[in-house]
């Protein structure tokens, strides 16, 4: 089935340990995004990618680095976890970076730092 | 600073009533209102969707109303059903620097009794 996996669906980590977490699609899509999303703040961009090689910084990108090697995989990764990255995690794509579009978005991967 | 205002925050409706959520914008380079539907454990996924130059789009039981000289817009679910139970966000997109910025509300926690 085409769509966007994310790995894993949940993890605790300590404070201070380095996370990683992955993202892949399948649907060739050029766009990806990483949100965070928590109770009563909605969907909030972390960082984007407009194509394979490129990254940028969305609305709360601090803690945060992303890299994007080819089309299809579009990893998270957290240098030094703190609590307040506790968060659920949603991967995102669209076909192309600008205009209305539709975004497609990963199950999510539920991030507890304690 | 949220530049989506989404209430309430949860709602309660009775199955087959008319449930009812609101959304209001400042930025008016804000040029696509898409709806995401969001069960859970799951990713959003896209519901509806309507551009500014027009008032009203109907699809099914759901519909979105549209005020451009209020900056507001609504979704309206037409004889709720258990089904529709599911976390509700509207969002606005804008085209900035190259690529398309989403801003979501925060979400409205729907809930439809038999």
């Amino acid at each position: 089935i085409a769509g966007i996996t994310q790995a894993p669906t949940s993890q605790i980590l300590a404070a201070g340990r380095r996370m990683t977490l992955r993202c892949t699609q399948d649907m060739r899509h050029n766009a990806m995004y990483w949100y965070r999303q928590d109770l009563g703040l909605g969907l909030r961009l972390i960082h984007y990618s407009n194509t394979a090689g490129t990254t940028g910084k969305g609305e709360v990108p601090d803690g945060y680095s992303v890299s994007r090697a080819n089309t299809d995989d579009f990893p998270l990764t957290l240098a030094s976890a703190v609590p307040s990255q506790t968060s659920v995690y949603f991967c995102a794509s669209s076909d192309r970076p600008s205009g209305a579009n539709v975004l497609t978005f990963g199950a999510g991967s539920r991030l507890t730092v304690l | 600073q949220q530049q989506v205002k989404q209430s309430p925050q949860s709602l309660i409706v009775q199955k087959g009533g008319i449930s009812i959520i609101n959304c209001a914008y400042e930025n008016t380079a804000f040029d696509y209102f898409p709806w995401y539907q969001q069960f859970p454990g799951k990713g959003p996924a896209l519901l509806i969707a309507i551009r500014p130059d027009v008032s009203e789009k109907k699809e099914g039981r759901f519909t979105i109303s549209f005020n451009k000289s209020a900056k507001q817009f609504s979704l309206h679910i037409m004889d709720s059903q258990p089904g529709d139970s599911a976390t509700y966000f509207c969002a606005a997109i804008s085209n900035s620097g190259g690529y398309q910025k989403v801003t979501f509300g925060t979400g409205t926690k729907l809930q439809v009794i038999p």
